[in-house]
């Protein structure tokens, strides 16, 4: 089945480590976003791509990571800066960047500090 | 960035129509108007888009004021599945990065 996978679907992680969360998709989408949500809020923008090889910051990327080397994959790393690391990431994808098409998400992944 | 204003909470009853508000005052020309839902520890859900013309698809309708300042998602007729949070969010046309969603309306269906 097409569609979008985020892996683990909970992970704990200690004070000062760094930890990676996985996105992988197989409908050949161009862009790729990352999201962080918060309990009762909405979705924050972390990083993006638009295309492989390349991806920009978003709206709250301090202390977090990306790279987009293959066309299907889109890991967030998540690094010891991150001041308040515990939320529940969403990966997304579209099969271009911007407004004209809709946006498919993953289950998301849970992370809590411990 | 454009923001969008949405009604924190909505009731409706089973099988009648709901009507979630939306207002973007500072939309400009090239955002495109999106609708997600998400149910709790769920990822969102693609509910609808347009543009400017009303649009209609199998989950629900969306009516765009002639403006463009405000537009409304209708659930023709609401069963108990589609309780979710509902969000309204502006995605330019072509920059991936510019799209914001706020705190959505909470949906609540009574049987």
């Amino acid at each position: 089945d097409g569609g979008i996978t985020q892996s683990p679907k909970y992970l704990f992680r200690k004070e000062g480590q760094n930890v990676t969360l996985s996105c992988e998709q197989n409908l050949n989408h161009d862009a790729m976003y990352w999201y962080r949500q918060d309990p009762g809020q909405g979705l924050r923008l972390i990083y993006y791509s638009q295309i492989v090889n390349d991806f920009q910051k978003g709206d709250i990327a301090e202390g977090y990571s990306v790279s987009r080397e293959k066309k299907e994959s889109f890991p967030l790393t998540v690094t010891s800066a991150q001041k308040n690391p515990t939320a529940f990431y969403l990966c997304a994808s579209s099969i271009r960047p911007g407004g004209t098409t809709e946006a498919f998400f993953g289950q998301g992944t849970r992370l809590t500090v411990v | 960035d454009a923001k969008t204003t949405q009604p924190n909470s909505m009731e409706s009853n089973e099988e009648e129509p709901v009507h979630l508000p939306c207002n973007h005052s500072t939309i400009s020309g090239t955002d495109y108007i999106h609708w997600y839902r998400q149910l709790p520890s769920q990822g969102p859900e693609y509910v609808i888009h347009g543009l400017t013309s009303n649009v209609n698809n199998r989950m629900a309708s969306l009516a765009i004021a002639e403006d463009r300042k405000s537009s409304t998602l209708i659930l023709h007729r609401a069963t108990l599945r589609d309780a979710a949070v509902y969000y309204c969010i502006l995605r330019m046309n072509t920059n991936a990065g510019k799209s914001t969603f706020g705190d959505g309306t909470t949906l609540t269906v009574k049987p």
